[in-house]
């Protein structure tokens, strides 16, 4: 079955410091992968997305992720993080047309 | 991208009772569905919603509790029947827009059940 895994629940960072969030999947067939962003009390936004192509993808507000099919990872990273950044994200891989999750990564932000 | 708004926001509801969240976007989209987050937790697909047919349910959800409607291409509607405090989550739509494989969400409905 489909799955995806964020190993890591909650990550604090200093602001200013890189961030790498991992997210490993369990899919048959070429994957389409996402990563979303939930603020507190917010829906979730589109951070990114790879489809194919070039595997080192650019998102929305300076984020950046790398597909590496050897690995079945694709880790969401930032070279220096905001205190605005600090929200839960979400890892997906889409299933048909559907999309599977992972369990989410919280990102703390020390100031 | 597009503009996707949920009504209401945020409800607090009485165990037993039903609410209806509906969902609405402004361009026309291919798909649409419905996600339940509890609390603390990932989200997790409840149903497609079809345009003029029956809603397609995943395992472990059902027609009875979860009915849906999508009546047209840019509206749906879910509703929570027979509410238990279990039910307490924030319910998400999502729209597939047309010739994109990216869904897009709602901001969410927030339900408490009490």
């Amino acid at each position: 079955a489909q799955s995806v895994t964020q190993p890591d629940i909650h990550i604090t960072v200093s602001e200013g410091a890189s961030l790498e969030l991992r997210c490993n999947y369990s899919y048959g067939a070429t994957p389409y992968l996402f990563w979303y962003v939930q603020s507190p009390g917010q829906g979730l936004q589109l951070l990114l997305k790879y489809f194919s192509g070039d595997t080192l993808v650019q998102g929305i507000k300076g984020f950046e992720a790398e597909f590496k099919r050897s690995q079945s990872s694709f880790n969401l990273r930032k070279p220096s993080v905001h205190w605005s950044d600090a929200a839960e994200y979400f890892c997906a891989v889409t299933y048909g047309n559907k999309l599977v999750f992972g369990a989410g990564t919280i990102l703390r932000v020390k100031s | 991208s597009a503009v996707i708004s949920q009504k209401p926001s945020r409800d607090i509801c009485q165990r037993g009772t039903s609410l209806t969240i509906q969902c609405q976007v402004d361009s026309q989209v291919t798909m649409m569905f419905w996600y339940r987050q509890q609390p603390g937790q990932s989200l997790t697909l409840i149903a497609t919603a079809n345009q003029g047919s029956e809603a397609t349910y995943e395992s472990g959800f059902v027609i009875d509790k979860f009915p849906i409607s999508r009546p047209n291409l840019t509206f749906s509607t879910l509703t929570v029947s027979n509410m238990s405090p279990e039910d307490s989550s924030i319910y998400l739509c999502s729209v597939l827009l047309a010739g994109t494989d990216t869904q897009y969400f709602g901001p969410g409905t927030r339900l408490t059940v009490l």
